[in-house]
């Protein structure tokens, strides 16, 4: 799997939009970004996955670059429980093995604190 | 759903001793992940198995741990004997099969060796 840049931390005021950046200038082009977070003391979530196409749910956005070399997961409106570690993480998707065929290799992430 | 449930939550055990640690995935999901997940080395992945087969156990530490999978909904983690360097949370996530999915993941067990 490629490997994936996040900064260590960032700070968000609640209620506005948290939008963090993650670098993959490596990514092949069966890879797929995925986006998880870690609550303090909980095990990690998913939140949301794109391959090029921007994506939305009803937690998040997924903005990826043209080129695909870096996304944005963005939190429209955070709170104070969006306070987390958000992990970027690349993934092969290969049709043959099913897809789900490797584990996830977490980096270090992002430390996102919502301030009140 | 209940999501993926891991017993016990908490597990105190002195040096030497067996622990088995236990998981029970999703119904229908035909993944299962065993991570580790220590303030120096994160999350790391221990082994995953695809329908009750494991298949990549290279991220086991050692000897000392093993996983199974007799069915599809019950794996156990075990160490044998444990040591204070296993002190870690360890969590248990599943998934279905297809790279749309991600993973969910249990509330892990923290373990304590002393």
């Amino acid at each position: 799997d490629a490997k994936t840049t996040q900064p260590p931390s960032m700070d968000c005021a609640e209620g506005r939009a948290a939008n963090l950046p993650c670098n993959h200038s490596t990514i092949s082009g069966n890879e797929y970004v995925y986006w998880y977070r870690q609550i303090h003391s909980q095990g990690p979530q998913y939140i949301i996955h794109g391959l090029k196409n921007n994506e939305t749910n009803e937690m998040a956005s997924l903005i990826i670059t043209e080129d695909r070399k870096s996304s944005t997961l963005i939190l429209p409106h955070a709170t104070l429980r969006d306070t987390a570690v958000y992990y970027c993480i690349v993934r092969v998707a290969s049709l043959y093995s099913g897809g789900g065929a490797d584990g996830l290799t977490f980096g270090k992430g992002t430390h996102l604190i919502i301030q009140p | 759903d209940a999501g993926v449930i891991q017993s016990p939550r908490h597990e105190v055990t002195e040096m030497g001793q067996e622990v088995t640690l236990r998981c029970k995935p999703i119904s229908g999901h035909d993944y299962l992940f065993w991570y580790r997940q220590t303030m120096m080395r994160g999350l790391e992945l221990l082994i995953y198995f695809n329908n009750n087969v494991p298949i990549d156990d290279s991220g086991m530490p050692e000897d000392r741990f093993s996983a199974k999978m007799p069915n599809a909904s019950f794996s156990t983690l075990k160490i044998q004997p444990s040591e204070p360097r296993d002190s870690a949370v360890y969590f248990c996530a599943s998934s279905p099969q297809g790279f749309y999915y991600g993973y969910t993941f249990g509330s892990g067990t923290r373990l304590t060796v002393v």
